[in-house]
């Protein structure tokens, strides 16, 4: 069975430090997709990121970054030089084969303080 | 960008009454779907929609049903709304799978309706 693990439930930093959010998966499938959700005060969910489960090379966009290791079933993301305006809950989340369903975990609630 | 939109940011109903929530995307998906979120549970789907008329259970689809009439729209139904399902609903859509290994793509949210139910 398909299952997704966030296990932190909240994570306070000061401005400007940098942050891991942790994300373990799993999956038998061999073709999956990985996904990362923003969830700001005003509740939509925003689209980070999607992996696929045969490009493990790492990413990076401005100041966030995404850490995909199939060995230990991880996908985490740093933000780096954290900012107020990342405070969010943030979810990570798993598609399996051709299925157009994800599963999302629980979410890691995020405040960056000033 | 896609716009997905909930026809209520806030909603407050009354125990037993039929509760009609409106989802509306604007980019053509195929795929639509709706969630509720609740506090240490993350989201859970309850139904979900690959095609007009066409409508699959979620992992908690009980005291639901859904309606998709035209490709755009998606409306989730409460038949008989109860205290438990006080939540925050959550609508997206995505578009089809394509062939090769860029598929499953993202899902695009709405705003989210928060429904209290009396």
């Amino acid at each position: 069975a398909q299952k997704v693990t966030q296990a932190q439930t909240e994570i306070s930093v000061v401005e400007k430090e940098d942050v891991t959010l942790d994300c373990v998966y799993e999956t038998r499938d061999t073709t999956y997709y990985l996904f990362w959700y923003k969830q700001p005060p005003s509740g939509e969910l925003v689209f980070l990121i999607r992996r696929n489960s045969f490009d493990e090379q790492n990413e990076i966009s401005g100041r966030y970054s995404w850490n995909f290791q199939k060995s230990t079933s991880s996908f985490n993301f740093t933000i780096t030089a954290s900012q107020v305006v990342d405070s969010a809950v943030y979810f990570c989340a798993l598609s399996e084969g051709r299925d157009d369903k994800i599963i999302f975990g629980k979410g890691t609630r995020l405040h960056i303080l000033p | 960008d896609v716009k997905v939109t909930q026809s209520s940011r806030y909603l407050v109903k009354r125990t037993g009454e039929k509760v009609f929530l409106e989802c509306v995307q604007d980019m053509d998906h195929e795929n639509m779907f709706w969630y509720r979120q609740d506090p240490g549970l993350g989201l859970r789907l309850i139904y979900f929609s690959y095609d007009v008329k066409m409508k699959e259970k979620g992992d908690i689809p009980e005291g639901y049903s859904v309606s998709r009439e035209k490709k755009e729209r998606f409306s989730l139904i409460l038949e008989s709304a109860s205290t438990n399902q006080t939540s925050m609903y959550l609508c997206a859509s995505s578009s089809i799978p394509g062939t090769g290994l860029y598929s499953n793509q993202p899902q695009h949210f709405g705003d989210g309706t928060r429904l209290s139910i009396l």
